[in-house]
């Protein structure tokens, strides 16, 4: 079974600054997929960045890029210049990417980070 | 929001009433998921669909029934609500090995 791990509860950075979220996983499958969803408090689940890994190029998105290190199973999230919008639960997910559970979003419990002025 | 709606928006009920509640999606795609989210447990799946009439239990199924009689439609039916099920309910939908996007969730209270 796919499990993902989030190990920082909660983080803040002052706006403008850089921040990196932390996500490893552990699966025993070679072909899935990686993502950042974004929560803010509106509740709303937003995609933020996404990160095949058949591909070794980190996936880079504006101000958020991905640490892709696939053997050390790790999925990090560099959000540079923060801004006060970003302020919000970030959660990482796995996905295998064939079979009959394809699809099926494995989370992480989330990071909530809080961006102030 | 991807063309997803999810209906009602919030919902109060009392323990043992049975309760539906509703995605609808105009992007005709394949796959449709219902989650919950609560606090500490981020978001589980509940059951999914990969196609008409096609579904298949998730992560925390136990309680919950679903049908998709069109591919517009999910619904997710508790037969007899409890306390437990109190949750933020969010459906999603994709296309294969396609990012799943979600509707703005239902709020669900049983009291």
């Amino acid at each position: 079974a796919q499990t993902v791990t989030q190990s920082q509860p909660e983080m803040s950075v002052q706006e403008a600054e850089t921040v990196t979220l932390s996500c490893t996983y552990d699966t025993s499958e070679s072909n899935y997929y990686l993502f950042w969803y974004k929560q803010p408090p509106s509740r709303q689940m937003i995609l933020v960045i996404r990160q095949e890994a058949y591909k070794q190029q980190n996936a880079t998105e504006n101000r958020f890029s991905v640490n892709f290190q696939k053997a050390a199973k790790s999925f990090s999230l560099k959000i540079s210049d923060s801004q006060l919008g970003d302020t919000a639960m970030y959660f990482c997910a796995f996905m295998k990417s064939y079979g009959g559970s394809q699809g099926n979003l494995i989370f992480g419990k989330g990071t909530k980070l809080s961006v102030k002025p | 929001d991807a063309g997803i709606t999810q209906s009602p928006r919030h919902k109060v009920t009392e323990t043992g009433t049975p309760v539906t509640l509703r995605c609808h999606q105009t992007e005709n795609h394949r796959y449709m998921y219902w989650y919950r989210q609560d606090p500490g447990h981020g978001l589980r799946l509940i059951h999914y669909s990969y196609g008409v009439k096609d579904t298949d239990k998730g992560e925390v199924s136990d309680g919950y029934s679903v049908s998709r009689s069109k591919t517009e439609d999910f619904l997710l039916t508790l037969e007899s609500a409890t306390s437990s099920q109190t949750s933020v309910y969010f459906c999603a939908i994709s296309e294969p090995s396609s990012p799943l996007h979600f509707g703005n969730g239902t709020r669900l209270t049983v009291t």
